[in-house]
């Protein structure tokens, strides 16, 4: 799998929209950017995914670059719910294995 | 449907004792996967089955541990014998397997070794 590089934290106001950043530089044409994200003391979550077209659901949505280099996961009005590690993980999608790296800790600050 | 199911969700046992951890995937999903996470290494994926085979083990820490799958609605992972260092919370994940589809979490067990 391609190693991704996330900023160790950031802060958001609650309202803003929330963009985190994610460096993915040597990904591989058959590898899909994924994001997840861990509210204290839960389980991670699943929250989007894309391969090259920007990506939208009803949690946040998902910029990729053109080169594919490097992606930014959108919350577009954050809450303290928000509050989070965000992870960022690229892989194949048919691979079973997820490896996490230390993502970035969310503050959403009232 | 009531998503991945641990048991217990907190453990406290001695150093020396065996430990087994629960896990019932969702149903239908038929990749199973042990993660530990601790705030020294993070998540870290321990093992994970596909059609209750074991694929991969290579995140198992050593011999002490010990994780089996006998049919599709549950898994075990055990810890025999149980010491100090092993305290982190365990996640369980199900999926299917070679699929599009996310991997969900269940709540995690919190284990403490004293």
């Amino acid at each position: 799998d391609a190693k991704t590089t996330q900023p160790p934290s950031m802060d958001c106001a609650e309202g803003r929209a929330a963009n985190l950043p994610c460096n993915h530089s040597t990904i591989s044409g058959n590898e899909y950017v994924y994001w997840y994200r861990q509210i204290h003391s839960q389980g991670p979550q699943y929250i989007i995914h894309g391969l090259k077209n920007n990506e939208t659901n009803e949690m946040a949505s998902l910029i990729i670059t053109e080169d594919r280099k490097s992606s930014t996961l959108i919350l577009p009005h954050a809450t303290l719910r928000d509050t989070a590690v965000y992870y960022c993980i690229v892989r194949v999608v048919r691979d079973d294995k997820i490896i996490f790296g230390k993502g970035t800790r969310l503050h959403i600050l009232p | 449907d009531a998503g991945v199911i641990q048991s217990p969700r907190h453990e406290v046992t001695e150093m020396g004792q065996e430990v087994t951890l629960r896990c019932k995937p969702i149903s239908g999903h038929n990749s199973l996967f042990w993660y530990r996470q601790t705030m020294m290494r993070g998540l870290e994926l321990l093992i994970y089955f596909n059609n209750n085979v074991p694929i991969d083990d290579s995140g198992m820490p050593e011999d002490r541990f010990s994780a089996k799958m006998p049919n599709a609605s549950f898994s075990t992972l055990k810890i025999q014998p149980s010491e100090p260092r092993d305290s982190a919370v365990y996640f369980c994940a199900s999926r299917v397997a070679l699929s599009s589809y996310e991997q969900y979490f269940g709540p995690g067990t919190r284990l403490t070794v004293t």
